[in-house]
């Protein structure tokens, strides 16, 4: 089945600097790769995503980018804020599965003021 | 609009006692509904997912069993917990038949004493 890595697990930066959260998947079948922000105590929210017919993905501040043939995809976020510290999870989504969700281990980010 | 809620936020719960974990969806049909377990504040993991009433798909062997009764309603339940079943549970909803975003509850928290 399908396997999610993710690194860093902690990542610390200051107020204004870029972070990126990389992760690699096993399932060349896979074709749906969104990125969750979840904050202390809450559900996950999703903040941006990507399919398999996209290299790269921009909203504002974040942007996520696909490399299909190395099977591995990345979140950037420029000009971090306070507001950004949380957990980021990476998911990828086997086809055909009832579109259920693979996640990485998350990643502790961090933004100091 | 759509809306997931989940119940008890919280349960501390003897060994041994059962368990019983509510999640209804508001405002959609037919979705599809999963239960994620996050352990140590950190990684989902899938326990189970519905396509439809009655129709469960387990991910993982353990001491949880999952049953859907009506099409927007998703139950995770034990008939005797362990200390390991400790953590946070999520339940979460997607469209069907479409691969796209999870929209997860608020979660609930057990701890097992």
């Amino acid at each position: 089945g399908e396997n999610v890595e993710q690194h860093p697990s902690t990542l610390s930066v200051q107020e204004g600097d870029s972070a990126v959260i990389k992760c690699t998947y096993s399932d060349s079948a896979s074709n749906y790769f969104p990125w969750y922000k979840q904050e202390l105590g809450k559900g996950p929210q999703l903040i941006i995503d990507i399919r398999s017919n996209v290299g790269e993905k921009k909203d504002q501040r974040i942007a996520v980018t696909l490399n299909k043939t190395a099977k591995h995809f990345s979140l950037h976020i420029t000009e971090t804020q306070p507001e950004d510290s949380a957990v980021y999870f990476c998911a990828a989504s086997p086809y055909n599965q009832g579109g259920k969700l693979i996640f990485g281990q998350g990643t502790e980010l961090s933004v100091k003021p | 609009s759509q809306t997931i809620h989940q119940w008890p936020a919280t349960l501390v719960q003897p060994v041994g006692s059962p368990l019983s974990l509510e999640c209804t969806v508001e405002g959609t049909s037919n979705p599809n509904l999963y239960w994620y377990r996050q352990a140590a504040g950190r990684g989902l993991q899938l326990l189970f997912y519905s396509v439809g009433i009655g129709q469960i798909s387990s991910e993982v062997p353990q001491n949880l069993s999952a049953s859907r009764p009506q099409d927007r309603q998703f139950i995770l339940s034990s008939k005797k917990l362990l200390l390991s079943d400790s953590g946070f549970y999520l339940c979460a909803w997607s469209a069907r038949g479409y691969t796209g975003e999870l929209f997860f509850g608020e979660g609930s928290r057990l701890t097992v004493l």
